[in-house]
């Protein structure tokens, strides 16, 4: 099975502060990994995906960046936080389960940008 | 292109109550549905899915049917309980092109003891 690692769990930042969360993924080779930033009371935005190493697709223009610097590690980053960047961010990855593609997501990282 | 239209919440129930979350998407060809539960303050997990039409994924109490001619993939529960409290997702991935989950907006369910 998969399971994925996320963290720090909850952060505070100031604004223009820089950011890292990191998501690592157990249990599977190769999957496609994906970043998802969840707003309070929202829906779920796909920020980023990756299908290998160092191959990023981003979905939405903003002011964060993404890296994949091994198979199983994804890392979602700012050089300067915004206030809007506040939010709930769940790092996913995907794997095939009786002919559909699943997604297995992380606990979360609750961010807050003051 | 693909998309999920989920029923707005939240939707508040008495415990033992019936359930029923309604979800219709739009996909080309064949694609695989999916319920997806999200408990406070966590991560989502996937509750059921359904690969081809008429198939019914069940799992915890909760169904969910297949329905190709209506596009559909409505959640329902005989009877909940407070512990069901969550936000459910519902989802489609494509069969072909884009491998990429389409979700819908979310629905969150509040059940009163």
């Amino acid at each position: 099975s998969q399971t994925i690692h996320q963290w720090p769990a909850t952060l505070v930042q100031p604004v223009g502060s820089p950011l890292s969360l990191e998501c690592t993924v157990e249990g599977t080779s190769n999957p496609n990994l994906y970043w998802y930033r969840q707003a309070a009371g929202r829906g779920l935005q796909l920020l980023f995906y990756s299908v290998g190493i160092g191959q990023i697709s981003s979905e939405v223009p903003q002011n964060l960046s993404a890296s994949r610097p091994q198979d199983r590690q994804f890392i979602l980053s700012s050089k300067k936080l915004l206030l809007s960047d506040s939010g709930f961010y769940l790092c996913a990855g995907d794997r095939m389960a009786s002919g559909a593609n699943v997604l297995t997501f992380g606990a979360g990282s609750r961010l807050t940008v003051l | 292109g693909d998309s999920v239209t989920q029923m707005e919440g939240p939707v508040t129930l008495s415990e033992e109550a019936f359930l029923t979350i309604n979800c219709t998407y739009t996909a080309t060809g064949y694609p695989s549905l999916f319920w997806y539960v999200q408990y406070p303050g966590e991560g989502l997990q996937l509750l059921l899915k359904a690969t081809k039409a008429d198939d019914k994924g069940s799992n915890k109490g909760f169904e969910a049917t297949y329905r190709k001619e209506t596009t559909s993939f409505h959640l329902e529960k005989g009877s909940v309980q407070v512990s069901d409290s969550a936000v459910y997702f519902c989802a489609l991935s494509a069969t072909g092109g884009s491998y990429i989950p389409t979700f819908g907006r979310g629905t969150s369910l509040i059940v009163h003891p």
